[in-house]
């Protein structure tokens, strides 16, 4: 069974820092892996999908890396604001199901 | 409008109770999936389709029941409601094989 790990659990930054959010999962059989953004209370909004042939994938501040064999992909933000406090997670896709990690929750300090 | 709602957003009740929650999508995937959420487990797949005809059950099925009315239409189904079943449910569309798009979430409370 897949298994998706999010470290750390959370992170407080001061605003303007740029961070990396990581992910692993267990099995590299994957399709693809899309980030996700969940505001509290909230449901989840996509921020990036990649594609198992990719690499990364870049959306304004935001770029996201993948690297299958070592089952790994991480998130980049850039210049943090506090907007961009959040739950982030990411989730593997089998093909048939997605598996989720349990998120990073972020918090961009004024 | 929202490409993905669900109704209810809220819903409290008994222990015993039957409850049916309701997902509707415009965005004309044939995949759809259901999730509950808790805190500390992230999200579970409970059940998911990849057609009107086809149903799957995920990760923690027990307990629930889905059915696919229609290619926009996929409802969750709690036969007898008990606690321990109180979490946050999503419905989930995917362009397949592609991107989840969710939606709002339902707050379910079993007493």
């Amino acid at each position: 069974k897949q298994e998706v790990t999010q470290i750390p659990a959370a992170l407080s930054v001061p605003e303007g820092e740029n961070l990396v959010l990581n992910c692993s999962f267990t099995d590299s059989a994957i399709y693809n892996l899309q980030w996700f953004r969940q505001d509290p209370g909230k449901g989840l909004t996509s921020l990036l999908l990649i594609q198992s042939s990719q690499r990364e994938q870049t959306s304004g501040r935001l770029n996201a890396s993948l690297d299958k064999s070592s089952g790994r992909s991480t998130l980049y933000i850039a210049a943090s604001q506090p907007g961009d406090s959040a739950t982030y997670l990411c989730a593997v896709d089998t093909g048939n199901q997605f598996y989720f990690g349990t998120g990073t929750s972020l918090t961009v300090i004024p | 409008d929202a490409d993905v709602t669900q109704t209810p957003r809220n819903r409290i009740t008994k222990t015993g109770k039957r409850i049916m929650l309701e997902c509707s999508q415009t965005k004309g995937h044939d995949r759809m999936y259901w999730y509950r959420q808790d805190p500390g487990l992230g999200l579970r797949l409970i059940y998911y389709s990849f057609d009107v005809k086809d149903i799957n059950k995920g990760e923690i099925s027990d307990g629930y029941s889905v059915s696919r009315q229609a290619q926009a239409k996929f409802s969750l189904s709690l036969e007898s409601a008990i606690p321990n079943q109180t979490a946050l449910y999503f419905c989930a569309t995917e362009a397949s094989p592609n991107e989840q798009f969710f939606g709002p979430g339902t707050r379910l409370t079993v007493l």
